[in-house]
């Protein structure tokens, strides 16, 4: 079935450092792709979407591309700030039926000062 | 506009109570689902309704969980039985025609 696998966390930065957090899913059809962030004390929000092979999402800085060759949708930032802590979750979705998301387990992202 | 709400937001039971928790989606959403998340992990899928009907209630544990939408807008999770494996934060989320989901705060169950 579909499913989705994040990189294990925590990850730990220095502010202004480059941020990867890979992110590989297995899916039938053409899902579409999220990245979705948890800030302390706060719910789910969108950061980004992908929706076909291709596409780059971005928001906030942060970016990714759906890479359908590599089954892949690696989150990535050119300079973290301390805001950017939070909990990032890679979600897929199959609009064609439901639209239910499958998520990964998280990563937990710390930026030091 | 308003945001998905979901109450209450912390929920203390027993083992074997029936609670009930609650969402109000977005004005205008046709779709809502509702996740579980236990701790450390990613939410997971637990019922999908478009409307009124539940079109997917697939990921609904066991025959203890039900969800109702009767007038295609607020829904109820209730479950029967609690059990402390039941603990965890559930979440409610709403899109226009499986579209992009918004998600409310969720509700901490804690069962004792």
């Amino acid at each position: 079935g579909n499913s989705v696998t994040q990189m294990e966390g925590p990850v730990t930065l220095s502010e202004e450092a480059f941020l990867t957090i890979n992110c590989t899913y297995t899916a039938t059809g053409y899902p579409s792709l999220f990245w979705y962030v948890q800030y302390p004390g706060e719910g789910l929000q969108l950061l980004l979407k992908a929706t076909k092979a291709d596409d780059k999402g971005s928001n906030k800085g942060f970016e990714a591309t759906y890479r359908k060759e590599t089954t892949s949708f690696h989150l990535e930032k050119g300079s973290v700030q301390v805001s950017d802590s939070a909990v990032y979750f890679c979600a897929l979705s199959d609009f064609e039926n439901t639209g239910k998301l499958i998520f990964g387990q998280g990563t937990t992202l710390q930026v030091k000062p | 506009g308003a945001g998905v709400s979901q109450t209450p937001s912390n929920k203390v039971t027993e083992k074997g109570k029936y609670v009930e928790l609650r969402c109000d989606p977005i004005s205008g959403h046709t779709a809502l689902y509702w996740y579980r998340q236990s701790l450390g992990q990613g939410p997971e899928f637990l019922i999908y309704f478009q409307g009124t009907g539940a079109a997917d209630d697939s990921g609904l544990p066991n025959d203890r969980f039900f969800a109702v939408r009767p007038e295609g807008s607020v829904s109820t999770l209730k479950i029967q039985r609690t059990e402390r494996g039941d603990s965890a934060v559930y979440l409610c989320a709403s899109s226009f025609r499986a579209d992009t989901q918004y998600f409310g705060p969720g509700t901490r169950l804690t069962v004792l």
